[in-house]
């Protein structure tokens, strides 16, 4: 089975300090995958997605940027934090290929806390 | 852009009653649309989701329904139970070159004992 998997799971950061949270996926090939945040009771946001290994798209011009290195891993970062960052991150993937032309499931990690202080 | 409108954003409702919520999508060629139930501190779980080639779809008290014309799909909970109380999002794909999914503002839904 596939099982997807974030860390750290709580972090709290200076403002101006760097990021970087990491997600990995097992039990799958060829994910898409995903990082949304989430802002105190809001909804889910879409920063990034990415279809393959160096293939990064954006949805939100910020100061966070997203890599993929391997195939199954995804990597959120910035060089400077703002208090603006602080909320819930969450990593998710789909399988690549839609069947029959019609969206996949979509499935998420359990979440990293940044609040950047 | 697309967007994906939900409603209520509260609902409180007594143990045993019944849950909606709604949501409108703006692509009409959007095709896939997941339900999540979101509990403090966790990730969102799928519960139910429907796909475009059907109008409902049952899984024991929760049903989804869609209608494509207008554009709007809805969650039911049947014999609500203190357990369900929870933030439940709603998305729709959208595609653009590859499927990524825009999400609903949230319910958060109060069960009452």
């Amino acid at each position: 089975s596939q099982t997807i998997h974030q860390w750290p799971a709580t972090l709290v950061q200076p403002v101006g300090s760097p990021l970087s949270l990491e997600c990995t996926v097992e039990g799958t090939s060829n994910p898409n995958l995903y990082w949304y945040r989430q802002a105190a009771g809001r909804g889910l946001q879409l920063l990034f997605y990415s279809v393959g290994i160096g293939q990064i798209s954006s949805e939100v011009p910020q100061n966070l940027s997203a890599s993929r290195p391997q195939d199954r891993q995804f990597i959120l970062s910035s060089k400077k934090l703002l208090l603006s960052d602080s909320g819930f991150y969450l990593c998710a993937w789909s399988a690549l290929q839609a069947t029959g032309g019609i969206g996949n499931t979509i499935y998420f990690g359990e979440g990293s806390w940044l609040t950047v202080v | 852009g697309e967007n994906v409108e939900q409603h209520p954003s509260t609902l409180s409702v007594q143990e045993g009653d019944s849950a909606v919520i709604k949501c409108t999508y703006s692509d009409s060629a959007s095709n896939y649309f997941p339900w999540y139930k979101q509990e403090l501190g966790k990730g969102p779980q799928l519960i139910i989701d429907i796909r475009s080639n059907v109008g409902e779809k049952k899984d024991q008290r929760i049903a989804v329904t869609l209608n494509k014309t207008a554009k709007h799909f809805s969650l039911h909970i049947t014999e609500t139970q203190p357990e369900d109380s929870a933030v439940y999002f709603c998305a729709a794909s959208v595609y653009s070159g590859t499927y990524k999914y825009i999400f609903g503002t949230g319910t958060r839904l109060k069960v009452l004992a």
